[in-house]
């Protein structure tokens, strides 16, 4: 079956630091590929997505890579702020909106001041 | 433009009651999708409405059944509920059309407590 592996949090980072998220899918064939963000108290926000290999999906300083070869989706930001504090969701589907999301476990983020 | 709106927001019921929460998808969506998250854990997925008919299902009992109204809003129920139900429930909304590339975007969720 469909799979996302997340690395387990939580993360906790100083203001501006590199931020690396590692995901890792397993699925057959070649899926669509996304980031979805949670703030506190909040529902699911989609941060970042990525259509077919080598595609490079970016958003608010986010960005995160499909790499077939390695079956991964890992999400970076080169300076992350106190607002980025949040649980990031990495996720797999086929046919965009038409067919079930395939979520990883989630990621916690802190950064602190 | 709203987006995905649930209600209620909370809900606090006991064991073996029954709970009915409901979702209006985005403007321009037609499709439905229900996911439960426990604390602490990624999104399931329970089953997605599209035309008024349940398209897919995840692997949930027959106690999780659902609905998609005329106007594409959705209701999930949830009978004999158990402690394991707690959780949020989310519901995301998309377009079945193939010209529409667009993912599933997702209300705030509804967070059910079972005592």
């Amino acid at each position: 079956g469909n799979s996302v592996t997340q690395m387990e949090g939580p993360v906790t980072l100083s203001e501006e630091a590199f931020l690396t998220i590692n995901c890792t899918y397993t699925a057959t064939g070649y899926p669509s590929l996304f980031w979805y963000v949670q703030y506190p108290g909040e529902g699911l926000q989609l941060l970042l997505k990525a259509t077919k290999a080598d595609d490079k999906g970016s958003n608010k300083g986010f960005e995160a890579t499909y790499r077939k070869e390695t079956t991964s989706f890992h999400l970076e930001k080169g300076s992350v702020q106190v607002s980025d504090s949040a649980v990031y969701f990495c996720a797999l589907t086929w046919d965009m909106g038409r067919r079930a999301l395939t979520f990883g476990s989630g990621t916690r983020l802190q950064v602190q001041p | 433009d709203a987006g995905v709106t649930q209600s209620p927001t909370h809900l606090i019921k006991t064991r073996g009651q029954q709970v009915t929460l409901r979702c209006s998808p985005k403007s321009g969506h037609d499709t439905v999708s229900w996911y439960q998250q426990a604390l602490g854990q990624g999104p399931q997925f329970i089953f997605q409405y599209y035309e008024e008919e349940e398209r897919q299902r995840g692997n949930f009992p027959d106690r999780f059944s659902g609905h998609q109204f005329p106007n594409y809003s959705s209701e999930l129920n949830v009978n004999a509920l158990l402690l394991g139900d707690s959780a949020l429930y989310l519901c995301a909304s998309s377009p079945m059309s193939q010209a529409k590339q667009e993912t599933q975007y997702f209300g705030p969720g509804t967070r059910l407590l079972v005592l």
